[in-house]
């Protein structure tokens, strides 16, 4: 079965420090993969996605992720932590590039001291 | 690029009484559009699949007649909850399938008092 894991519920950083939000896939197929940010009460913001081109996808506000098939894995990266991170961050997996619902990670709250 | 509307972003309604919630693509045609559910400090749950024209397909353990979908036209899917109660209270987000990936819907929060 397809699936996808976010291995930390909570992380919290200081400001300026670097940010890894972890993420492994379950697939028989090679999927497409998504980070999504979600402020409190608002919509998702697609932050990058992953389509079987380049390994390592840079998205956008500093965010980089980088496929490992060997490991199953879509870590998302940022260098430094800014104040304005702070949300709740969805790793994604879809198994057609359209036409299929996405199954969604459990999520990740990003908390960013001063 | 592809942008959803989803409209009431917020509502309040009173129990037994129902919710419509729309979703309208408004630069391109979504062919198939997904409606999402989302419980407080909760990941997002796939509640139905609607494909212009057809009836929708529900996942496992959603009420059909409770979630009424209709999906008439190729910028309009809407959302029904009908006879609503204060455990139907959630974030609902619609989401659409497009060539090169997703978009979404900005959400709309339902609380039913």
């Amino acid at each position: 079965a397809q699936s996808v894991t976010q291995l930390d519920s909570h992380v919290s950083v200081s400001e300026g420090t670097p940010v890894l939000l972890r993420c492994n896939y379950s697939s028989s197929y090679s999927p497409s993969l998504f980070w999504y940010v979600q402020h409190p009460n608002k919509g998702l913001q697609l932050l990058l996605k992953y389509t079987s081109a380049a390994t390592l996808v840079k998205g956008i506000n500093g965010f980089e992720a980088e496929f490992k098939k060997s490991e199953t894995s879509f870590h998302l990266t940022k260098p430094s932590a800014h104040m304005s991170d702070a949300a709740e961050y969805f790793c994604v997996v879809a198994y057609n590039q359209a036409g299929t619902a996405l199954i969604f990670g459990k999520g990740t709250t990003l908390s960013v001291s001063s | 690029g592809a942008v959803v509307s989803q409209h009431p972003s917020r509502v309040i309604c009173k129990s037994g009484t129902s919710v419509k919630i729309e979703c309208r693509s408004l630069d391109f045609q979504a062919t198939t559009m997904f409606w999402y559910r989302q419980f407080p400090k909760q990941s997002l749950m796939l509640m139905a699949t609607s494909n212009e024209g057809s009836k929708a397909t529900y996942e496992q353990g959603v009420e059909k007649d409770k979630f009424l979908i209709n999906h008439a036209s190729l910028t309009l899917s809407t959302l029904t909850v009908t006879s609503a109660h204060p455990e139907d209270s959630s974030f609902y987000i619609c989401s659409a399938s497009l060539d090169y990936g997703y978009t979404f819907g900005s959400g709309t929060r339902l609380t039913v008092v």
